[in-house]
């Protein structure tokens, strides 16, 4: 799948650090998306953006901070973040609204570790 | 959104068909029936999605129930790169805030 690219693939940061998570996608989409993937749960939707507005968050920590400043990137920003935050943070992007179904493609993700 | 119940693992002779059941009791009307993939180290990838109708793609078939109460995804001719953890998941089609709640899924071994 190359139509949603995330970088970095792996991080590594102390808890005082800050990061940003990349996320981009060439598919034309107006949705996109944040998961967190912790070992052994159920993927968790942080964040979901339509038409660039933010119209859903997951009662997420602040130390999480989403932006996105097109139709096409998203970032997610991270601040002070806690050890249980470690996991793999996906991107996904999907076309809502109109007429016929449109999946949501998902980037391979970033493997986030909090040392 | 309903929920959904997958056990946790399956094997799969290759070559073989590949069944992955699904239950999905409390599913209403409007509610759509998905299913995606993850193989190690990938982002979730999607299958196939049915409302009451079977369908099939060139990936899968998708047989739902009369009673739409549960729903089997059916890999015809495995393959070893079909290892991946399989989940069904139940939503309101066209609902950008309603999340797609994905559960544990079903981890299937394709075994030579």
């Amino acid at each position: 799948e190359t139509g949603v690219t995330q970088t970095p693939r792996h991080l590594v940061m102390g808890m005082t650090n800050k990061k940003s998570l990349k996320c981009e996608q060439h598919l034309g989409h107006n949705a996109m998306y944040w998961y967190k993937q912790s070992a052994k749960k159920p993927l968790e939707l942080m964040f979901v953006y339509s038409l660039e507005e933010r119209v859903e968050n997951n009662s997420v920590p602040s130390r999480f901070s989403p932006e996105c400043p097109n139709s096409s990137h998203l970032f997610l920003h991270l601040h002070t973040l806690q050890p249980e935050d470690s996991a793999l943070y996906l991107c996904a992007s999907s076309q809502e609204g109109g007429t016929g179904f449109q999946p949501q493609h998902f980037g391979d993700g970033t493997r986030l570790s909090i040392l | 959104d309903a929920k959904t119940t997958q056990p946790p693992s399956m094997d799969c002779a290759e070559g073989r068909a590949a069944n992955l059941p699904c239950n999905h009791s409390t599913i209403s009307g409007n509610e759509y029936v998905y299913w995606y993939r993850q193989i190690h180290s990938q982002g979730p990838q999607y299958i196939i999605h049915g409302l009451k109708n079977n369908e099939t793609n060139e990936m899968a078939s998708l047989i739902i129930t009369e009673d739409r109460k549960s729903s089997t995804l059916i890999l015809p001719h495995a393959t070893l790169r079909d290892t991946a953890v399989y989940y069904c998941i139940v939503r309101v089609a066209y609902d950008t805030g309603n999340q797609f709640y994905f559960g544990t899924g079903t981890s299937l071994t394709v075994i030579p």
